[in-house]
């Protein structure tokens, strides 16, 4: 089983600041295979990025990621009042589908 | 435009069983593979197998394997996720979700709104 290690577990930044979220995988993993969501309280997972580093439809492009093989990053330029979520990685390269344990966006 | 509705809340005895349904609207049902995630309340999303709409064929997570049955109608359009002989630590919210395969791409999308089933005496 591919295990994916976000870090860190909680970030704190303003609104304006850019943030950088990590996931590291167990193994080598597919730029393919590797998608980014964000959760907030009370609602399904919306996807935000797919292969890794493609923005999904209607994602701004404050939202971006990029990584290969075991190291992965969501980094969000500008923070907007709606981005303080939970984001997770998940991997599709092998089964189990595993995602990351989460990191959490607060408000400064 | 393509949605997943998932049926309400349960809540249920231990050592009892648990279906939830997943109905599909916006897209051909039977031409993509569902799967289901978990999320205990307050941590985070565990996947726990798919089903191939349009031969029924499964693939669990070995962690619920002889407990979760997947299932579907196609008449309706409809998935199934039944969990049995359940725990208290199955409290959670059961969400399905569709897979998308673009070339060597996937993705998850979109994703049902989530079924909270609680487990207690």
């Amino acid at each position: 089983e591919i295990v994916l290690t976000q870090s860190p577990g909680t970030l704190s930044l303003s609104p304006g600041e850019r943030a950088t979220l990590s996931c590291r995988a167990s193994q080598s993993v597919s730029s393919n295979s590797l998608a980014w969501y964000q959760q907030k309280p009370g609602q399904a997972p919306r996807l935000l990025i797919y292969g890794a580093s493609i923005r999904a439809t209607g994602i701004p492009d404050r939202f971006s990621g990029s990584g290969s093989g075991t190291d992965f990053s969501l980094t969000i330029s500008r923070l907007e009042p709606e981005d303080f979520a939970v984001y997770y990685c998940q991997q599709f390269h092998n089964s189990p589908f595993t995602f990351g344990q989460g990191t959490k966006l607060n408000i400064k | 435009q393509v949605q997943l509705v998932q049926s309400g809340a349960e809540v249920k005895k231990p050592g009892a069983s648990v279906k939830v349904s997943c109905k599909a609207s916006g897209y051909t049902f039977t031409g993509y593979y569902l799967h289901w995630v978990r999320q205990v309340p307050g941590q985070g999303l565990e996947w726990m197998g798919w089903i191939n709409p349009n031969t029924g064929g499964t693939i669990y997570a070995q962690k619920f394997q002889g407990r979760v049955t997947l299932t579907r109608d196609t008449s309706i359009n409809t998935a199934y996720m039944e969990l049995s002989s359940l725990r208290s630590d199955d409290t959670a919210v059961y969400y399905c979700v569709r897979i998308q395969l673009l070339g060597l791409l996937k993705r998850f999308d979109p994703w049902g709104q989530g079924t909270l089933v609680t487990v207690s005496s």
